[in-house]
């Protein structure tokens, strides 16, 4: 058991760029998930994954980020025409099982200058 | 709706002195509760988890929670605070049917003096 990893562990971006990032789950973990955590703040659910399948996406979750998880194993977030406000720690965790503990990677700390 | 409060944004002890950081949340069913840490730039450690049975239950670095029904409460304690427990905290109730998302109070900040 590796634990929930996730790159680029840093991303600086210009405004207007797009930006990915990937999360790869423990292995035998169904399900997936991504919050987003601003300064001061607790983190905030956007998406969940059962297997391949999307099945919640917050009302934070813009028109401009789109997420995926081909086949059930990896998972890619991706937001498009990055703004200011997108600034934030974005953190993968992947569980399973009755009692649903989820597993948390380090983030991925995204600065829009 | 489901929340989580943590009514204590900053919080400084004494190394050596006790500590309790509060936790209460909203939620309609029996919940599943977790307490966690995060040091600066770094991501989430689980210190302890509620599911079920008995209501103190132990986690790491010597930290208890009480979960307690009545008050819709599952606060944090440890008796003797060490530096190297400056961090953040974070209260999460999990919703039991669904998705199974968390939903994370505010945090707490702990600082701690020499």
């Amino acid at each position: 058991d590796t634990g929930v990893s996730q790159d680029p562990r840093h991303k600086i971006t210009k405004r207007g760029q797009n930006v990915t990032f990937r999360c790869d789950p423990i292995s035998e973990h169904n399900r997936l998930y991504w919050y987003r955590q601003t300064l001061g703040q607790g983190p905030e659910f956007l998406t969940y994954f059962q297997n391949e399948a999307q099945l919640e996406k917050s009302r934070l979750l813009s028109d401009r980020f789109s997420a995926e998880r081909p086949k059930g194993s990896f998972s890619t977030l991706e937001i498009q025409r990055t703004e200011q406000g997108d600034s934030a720690m974005y953190l993968c965790a992947s569980s399973s099982g009755t009692y649903n503990e989820q597993f948390f990677g380090p983030g991925t700390r995204l600065t829009v200058l | 709706a489901q929340s989580v409060t943590q009514p204590d944004i900053h919080i400084t002890v004494s190394e050596g002195a006790s500590l309790e950081l509060r936790c209460n949340y909203s939620y309609g069913a029996t919940p599943y509760l977790f307490w966690y840490v995060q040091s600066p730039g770094q991501g989430l450690q689980l210190l302890l988890k509620y599911f079920s049975g008995d209501t103190l239950v132990q986690g790491i670095k010597g930290f208890e929670a009480e979960f307690k029904r009545s008050q819709s409460s599952f606060n944090l304690r440890k008796p003797s605070v060490h530096w190297s427990d400056a961090a953040e905290y974070f209260c999460a109730v999990v919703l039991t049917s669904g998705t199974y998302k968390y939903i994370f109070g505010t945090g707490t900040r702990l600082k701690v003096l020499a």
